[in-house]
């Protein structure tokens, strides 16, 4: 069963480090999404891909934040500089199709803490 | 843009009970409309999905939903809870060549 695989399952760094999570999203699949989980908010959207492009990533916060997809088979979600703040779990998804008219299969996410 | 209410943050049923966990939507256009299920630890699971057709969708695990037009809702439901369906429950909306949006979950407590 084909399945969307994150990397690491949890992270657990100092404030002001970097930080990058990997996902791999299922072969096949052109629309990536990358959220985010809380407590507090919830689960937020920071950014989706198709066909590799950014298509928006408003929901990030620019300054810290960037996601990239450098092929169809990786997607990065890099902090830099971390902070406490940015603790939370991070999920990518992905799917077939134009984005919001298909389902999205979910990776088991990483659970980040920034101490 | 899409949005999608669920008024329930947590909800306890006992096991063999019905359950129905509610969802209201906010869309222009025809909504694409799903119900994720996600057990801790792990990410979000499909439960079921309506694109058209037959309002009432069956899905995964015993689960259906009903879409109604008129009333902007999806509701999922069940009609005897095992205590493996603890969990949260997600419902969200799409659109075409849009993303999609989550609403805030509802937890579900099973009571032996």
């Amino acid at each position: 069963d084909a399945r969307v695989t994150q990397t690491p399952r949890h992270k657990v760094t100092e404030m002001g480090q970097e930080v990058t999570m990997r996902c791999q999203p299922i072969l096949g699949h052109n629309t990536v999404f990358w959220y985010r989980q809380t407590m507090m908010q919830g689960l937020e959207l920071l950014a989706y891909f198709r066909n590799r492009a950014p298509l928006d990533d408003s929901g990030m916060p620019k300054d810290r934040f960037s996601a990239e997809m450098p092929d169809a088979t990786l997607a990065t979600l890099k902090i830099q500089p971390s902070e406490p703040r940015d603790s939370a779990v991070y999920f990518c998804a992905s799917g077939p199709g134009t984005g919001g008219n298909q389902p999205q299969h979910f990776g088991d996410g990483t659970r980040l803490s920034i101490l | 843009a899409q949005s999608v209410t669920q008024p329930d943050i947590h909800i306890t049923v006992s096991e063999g009970a019905s359950l129905e966990l509610r969802c209201n939507y906010s869309y222009g256009a025809t909504p694409y409309l799903f119900w994720y299920v996600q057990s801790p630890g792990q990410g979000l699971q499909l439960l079921l999905k309506y694109f058209s057709g037959d309002t009432l969708v069956q899905g995964i695990k015993g689960f259906e939903a009903e879409f109604k037009r008129s009333q902007s809702s999806f509701n999922l439901r069940k009609p005897s809870v095992h205590w493996s369906d603890a969990a949260e429950y997600f419902c969200a909306v799409g659109a075409y060549n849009n993303d999609m949006r989550f609403g805030a979950g509802t937890r579900l407590t099973v009571k032996p």
